[in-house]
């Protein structure tokens, strides 16, 4: 089956520029989506099909694919993107099913 | 607005059997393109994905979960059904139901159900 990998944690300060990555085969055929999950909360998309965002997702939230790599940058860091990021996609090889990454705690110092 | 909303017991003994639904609104499973999906969180770990039911009654599950897990779904009632057989105490999780789309390519889930927390014990 197929496989995502993601850093545990990332930490970066406020006002920089925080990158997470989620490694798979030759991801970059496929499309990523993103999601945002603050504790006691739902998950939240922030991020689909590799680089798009939903209404009423700050532009800050950016997302790129290519090759065995996904990322999902999120610029001007604040306190209140501190959070869960999740990356998914669908796995064709194995009749479409779904896959999590194993999920990125994001601190802000 | 597009609400999921996951119901069922919080308590459950080992060896029984879980029924959770999801009843939404905004939307109708009937819809050409719609589905709905399941996704449990264990406490302090990650989301994993384990049923989807589509309009057209097509429906997937976690290859690791097959053998335990039924989806259905009752389109009048705007409801989606998830059964799981066998409960353990590693089963224990916030189980949450999101809306999903397939128009060409298979779309993220974009709305999420609050999650309904689900303890396995004797």
């Amino acid at each position: 089956s197929y496989v995502l990998t993601q850093p545990p944690s990332v930490s970066v300060a406020p006002g920089q520029t925080a990158r997470i990555t989620c490694g798979g085969n030759n991801i970059g055929s496929k499309s990523v989506h993103w999601y945002q999950q603050k504790p006691g909360q739902a998950p939240v998309l922030v991020v689909y099909d590799d680089s798009d965002r939903p209404s009423g997702i700050p532009e800050r939230f950016s997302g790129s694919n290519s090759g065995n790599t996904a990322t999902l940058t999120i610029s001007r860091v604040e306190a209140g993107d501190e959070a869960d990021y999740y990356c998914q996609v669908w796995d064709s090889s194995s009749d479409h099913h779904v896959v999590f990454g194993g999920g990125t705690k994001l601190t802000v110092l | 607005q597009i609400t999921l909303k996951e119901s069922g017991p919080t308590l459950v003994k080992p060896t029984q059997t879980l029924t959770l639904t999801c009843t939404f609104s905004g939307f109708s499973l009937s819809t050409s393109g719609v589905g709905v999906g399941w996704i449990r969180q264990p406490p302090g770990k990650a989301l994993e994905w384990l049923a989807l039911i589509y309009w057209d009654d097509d429906k997937r599950y976690s290859p690791s979960l097959k053998s335990r897990l039924t989806i259905t779904k009752d389109t009048s009632k705007n409801q989606v059904v998830l059964t799981m057989t066998n409960m353990d105490p590693v089963d224990t999780a916030t189980y949450y139901c999101a809306h999903t789309s397939f128009m060409i390519t298979f779309k993220p889930f974009d709305y999420w159900g609050q999650g309904t927390l689900v303890t396995v014990s004797s």
